[in-house]
C-alpha cells in the first residue's frame, strides 16, 4: 500500500484560504468515504479535523471543510490564523488496512 | 473522556524486540478498533496494523507483516504493539489511536512512545 500523495508545503497569509490535495486510488481515496484529516503540531501528537470525507468532529472550527472527487480529497482552511500553522495528512481506509498522506506543511505567511 | 497512555521510552540493540502498551479509559476498549502508527524523526506517519479487541483479529500493512505483533487484554483496556528484528530505521515515535470501527478516522492518540534503536 502506497502512501497516499500531498503537496510538501502550502502557504497563505492570514484571513486567507489555503486548500491541500491528497492523491490516491480507487483502492483508497475513490473507493471509499472513509478519508480524515489530521493537523500536528510539532512535538504534539495528530488531531483528528476531518473524518468521512467531509464531518468536523465537535470543536474544530467551521474553517476547516473536507471533499472528495473520485481519488483525490481535499482539505480547505479558510480564514487562516496563526494557529493555523501546522503538518497535514489525510489518511484513508484500504479495505482491511489503512494508509497515510506523505504530509503538508502548511506556513502562515 | 477518552484517554490512551502509552508506555515510556524505549532504547533498543538492533535485532532485538520492542513491546509498546497503550492503556484505554473511558468509551468501551473492546468494540472499537486501536491502531499503531509511527512517525520516524522529522518524517511523516506511517499506519503499521490495528486490532479490534472484541474480535480479537489484527490486521497489518504489508510493509510490516512476520515482524510486527498486535494484542490486546479486554481485562486491562490494553493494546500492546509489539516489534520484532530492530534496525535503526524503527527508530521513531510510536503512537497508539482509537477508530470506533475499523474503518473510522483516529479520534483519540496517546501521547506516543519514543523508541531509539542504536547499537
Amino acid at each position: 500500500q502506497s502512501a497516499l500523495t500531498q503537496p510538501p508545503s502550502a502557504s497563505g497569509s492570514p484571513g486567507q484560504s489555503v486548500t491541500i490535495s491528497c492523491t490516491g486510488t480507487s483502492s483508497d481515496v475513490g473507493g471509499y468515504n472513509y478519508v480524515s484529516w489530521y493537523q500536528q503540531h510539532p512535538g504534539k501528537a495528530p488531531k483528528l479535523m476531518i473524518y468521512e470525507v467531509s464531518k468536523r468532529p465537535s470543536g474544530v472550527p467551521d474553517r476547516f471543510s473536507g471533499s472528495k472527487s473520485g481519488n483525490t480529497a481535499s482539505l480547505t482552511v479558510s480564514g487562516l490564523q496563526a494557529e493555523d500553522e501546522a503538518d497535514y495528512y489525510c489518511s484513508s481506509y484500504a479495505g482491511s488496512n489503512s494508509v497515510f498522506g506523505t504530509g503538508t506543511k502548511v506556513t502562515v505567511l | 473522556q477518552v484517554q490512551l497512555v502509552q508506555s515510556g521510552a524505549e532504547v533498543k540493540k538492533p535485532g532485538s524486540s520492542v513491546k509498546v502498551s497503550c492503556k484505554a479509559s473511558g468509551g468501551t476498549f473492546s468494540s472499537y478498533a486501536i491502531s499503531w502508527v509511527r512517525q520516524a524523526p522529522g518524517q511523516g506517519l506511517e499506519w503499521m496494523g490495528r486490532i479490534i479487541p472484541i474480535l480479537g483479529i489484527a490486521n497489518y500493512a504489508q510493509k510490516f507483516q512476520g515482524r510486527v505483533t498486535i494484542t490486546a487484554d479486554k481485562s486491562t483496556s490494553t493494546a500492546y504493539m509489539e516489534l520484532s528484528s530492530l534496525r535503526s530505521e524503527d527508530t521513531a515515535v510510536y503512537y497508539c489511536a482509537r477508530g470506533l470501527a475499523a474503518a473510522a478516522a483516529f479520534d483519540y492518540w496517546g501521547q506516543g512512545t519514543l523508541v531509539t534503536v542504536s547499537s
